[in-house]
């Protein structure tokens, strides 16, 4: 079966970093997402990685190893504003994304 | 630019009554279309995607149904609620992969309560 896998809850303060971990197990692979949720509202694309490496979008980063079924997000210079919810997505063999079940990030100051 | 709605933003429904939801996308031609469901704490679940007018493929068998009576129209409906239908409903599209990594936008969504 197809699994993705990333943590239930973590937490972290204000200004510091934090890394989201998701693994993967999929029918193939055609790249891999990230999005951020606020909690009663609906995704936002954050970033996306098809070759493995690291992608760099100002706070955010996000990286990929496909020979490990590995990807993260990193969040530098933590606000408050970014509590939420980050999904992690995999588009498979026939093009469909299968999702993690998100993970929730809670900031504390 | 680009733009997705979706409505209504929230409903209560009793159990056996129907439903309809509607998506309208503007700025774009011929996109993929998206129904997505989130129960509490579980990831997404893609309940119909649309590549064009007429075009349907169900993920999920259950008494919801999609149509597509336009390109940028994608309306999800039930004759006969059940209480397990409740959840937060997302209509999303993405443009075509190859013209660009597809990735999906989002509507508002739709928070549904079937009592």
């Amino acid at each position: 079966g197809q699994n993705i896998d990333q943590p239930t809850e973590m937490t972290a303060t204000e200004g510091a970093i934090v890394q989201i971990n998701c693994t993967y197990q999929t029918s193939g692979f055609n790249g891999l997402f990230w999005y951020q949720q606020h909690a009663g509202e609906a995704p936002t694309f954050l970033s996306y990685n098809v070759l493995d490496g690291l992608e760099e979008k100002g706070r955010f980063s996000s990286f990929l190893s496909r020979s490990k079924g590995y990807s993260y997000l990193l969040l530098k210079e933590l606000q408050m504003k970014d509590s939420a919810s980050y999904l992690c997505a995999v588009r498979d063999s026939n093009y469909q994304l299968i999702w993690g079940a998100g993970t929730k990030l809670i900031i504390k100051p | 630019s680009q733009t997705i709605h979706q409505w209504p933003a929230t409903l209560v429904q009793p159990v056996g009554s129907p439903l309809s939801l509607e998506c309208t996308v503007e700025g774009t031609s011929n996109p993929n279309l998206y129904w997505y469901r989130q129960a509490a704490g579980r990831g997404l679940q893609l309940l119909f995607y649309s590549v064009g007018i007429g075009q349907i493929s169900s993920e999920v068998p259950q008494n919801l149904s999609a149509s597509r009576p336009q390109d940028r129209q994608f309306i999800l409906s039930s004759k006969k609620l059940l209480l397990s239908d409740s959840g937060f409903y997302l209509c999303a599209w993405s443009g075509t992969v190859g013209q660009s990594t597809g990735e999906l936008f989002f509507g508002e969504g739709s928070r549904l309560t079937v009592l």
